[in-house]
């Protein structure tokens, strides 16, 4: 089977750095993507990994380890509209659109 | 330019009823996706079309449900007898394959089967 594992819920106040993990298992591999979704609202694209290393695009960043079937994304100088759940997807290969979802993590951020 | 659109937004029906979702994709989009997401199970990925053709129906429940895709710019879901455990948000998203990857989702379908 298919499986991407997150963490259920994470908490931070705001300013802080938090970083939502993702570790998965599935048959083959092309790529990793993070969405957001906030309460009551749609998935978003935030960013995608396609190579081993860190991609960044403003107070997000995405890691991604091949070897470690592995990512992570990283949000810094929290804000409270960071609250939301953020979910993980695999791309298994180069002819499919198909992305599995992980489970989802739930962020919730303090004053 | 317009987003994915969903309609209706909300939906209550009782238990038999027929209930069909549309969605209108992003102009130029050439992927179609239907997703479920209940807080059980998740955001469960229904079907998907390219280029109008179904590629991947594995997601579909069972034979109640159904999705058609009529041109390149227009999906329906139809779920016929609906039953309360179909009660979930459904979304619908587009993408531009052999451009992007990323996935752009319309807003949803909150349907309450009773």
């Amino acid at each position: 089977g298919q499986s991407l594992e997150q963490p259920s819920e994470v908490t931070a106040v705001e300013g802080a750095i938090v970083q939502i993990n993702c570790t998965y298992q599935t048959s083959g591999f092309y790529g990793l993507s993070w969405y957001q979704q906030h309460d009551g609202g749609a998935p978003t694209f935030l960013s995608y990994n396609g190579l081993d290393g860190l991609e960044e695009t403003g107070r997000f960043s995405s890691f991604l380890s091949r070897s470690d079937s592995y990512g992570y994304l990283l949000l810094q100088e929290l804000q409270m509209k960071d609250s939301a759940s953020y979910f993980c997807a695999v791309k298994r290969s180069y002819n499919t659109d198909k992305l599995i979802f992980g489970t989802g993590t739930r962020l919730q951020v303090f004053p | 330019d317009a987003g994915v659109i969903q309609s209706p937004r909300h939906e209550v029906t009782e238990m038999g009823q027929e209930v069909t979702l549309r969605c209108k994709l992003i102009s130029g989009h050439n992927s179609l996706f239907w997703y479920r997401q209940t807080m059980m199970r998740g955001l469960e990925l229904l079907i998907y079309f390219n280029n109008n053709v179904p590629i991947d129906d594995s997601g579909m429940p069972e034979d109640r449900f159904s999705a058609k895709m009529p041109n390149a710019s227009f999906s329906t879901l139809k779920i016929q007898p609906s039953e309360p455990r179909d009660s979930a948000v459904y979304f619908c998203a587009s993408s531009d394959r052999g451009r992007t990857d990323t996935q752009y989702f319309g807003p949803g379908t909150r349907l309450t089967v009773l």
